[in-house]
């Protein structure tokens, strides 16, 4: 069964560096998107990404983040400058686009990153 | 705007016992609503979604959701607690295909003996 992969696992940082985390999205997938989980609280959206562009954001997806998606199967975060509050497990998903009712994302494992 | 709001953030229960996880939702349009869960050291697996053309609405195993409109509610039930349903399991609300998941905080739910 296809799945969504993310890589790394765990990244560990210094506070300002810059970090990039990638993410394969299940192959005929339209959409993706990046969610992140601080240790004990809830789930929460960052961006999403669809036709080459950004579809929606959240206020937390500030100057400090960007998307991309560089070739025809990857699709990246990039935190430019980590702070410490960075810390969290992010989550990558994706979704087929399906018209008529609510699309299923499907999330990969996450990348932990800390920030020290 | 919409919100996911989950009362309790631990249950437990015993293996064989009913399940029942609450879910209430907010939103300004008809919702499209979901209940995730995640296993320790896992990613978000799907477990059912409401998609409007049934209020009962039947997951992967063996648990269910009833769309409630006029209680505002999605709660999860499973008849029958297995040790495996161990997990943490989300609530998340939609407004509009491919638009963005709102989760709520999250019910870890513990199986005993």
């Amino acid at each position: 069964e296809p799945e969504v992969t993310q890589t790394p696992s765990h990244q560990v940082t210094q506070m300002g560096q810059e970090v990039i985390l990638r993410c394969v999205p299940i192959s005929n997938h339209l959409y993706f998107y990046w969610y992140r989980q601080i240790l004990g609280q809830k789930v929460e959206f960052l961006v999403s990404f669809y036709n080459n562009e950004i579809s929606e954001k959240s206020e937390i997806f500030d100057d400090q983040f960007s998307v991309e998606r560089p070739d025809g199967s990857n699709f990246t975060l990039k935190i430019r400058s980590t702070k410490l509050e960075d810390s969290a497990m992010y989550f990558c998903a994706s979704s087929p686009g399906l018209a008529g009712g609510p699309d299923t994302q499907y999330f990969g494992p996450g990348t932990r990153l800390t920030v020290l | 705007a919409q919100s996911v709001t989950q009362l309790g953030s631990h249950v437990s229960v015993s293996e064989g016992a009913l399940v029942l996880l609450r879910c209430n939702y907010s939103s300004s349009v008809p919702p499209y609503l979901f209940w995730y869960v995640q296993y320790p050291n896992q990613g978000l697996q799907l477990l059912l979604k409401y998609t409007s053309a049934a209020t009962l609405v039947k997951g992967i195993n063996g648990f269910e959701a009833e769309f409630k409109k006029s209680e505002t509610s999605f709660h999860l039930t499973k008849p029958s607690a297995h040790m495996s349903d161990a997990a943490e399991y989300f609530c998340a609300v939609s407004v509009s295909t491919a638009s963005k998941l709102t989760f709520g905080t999250g019910t870890r739910l513990q199986v005993t003996l």
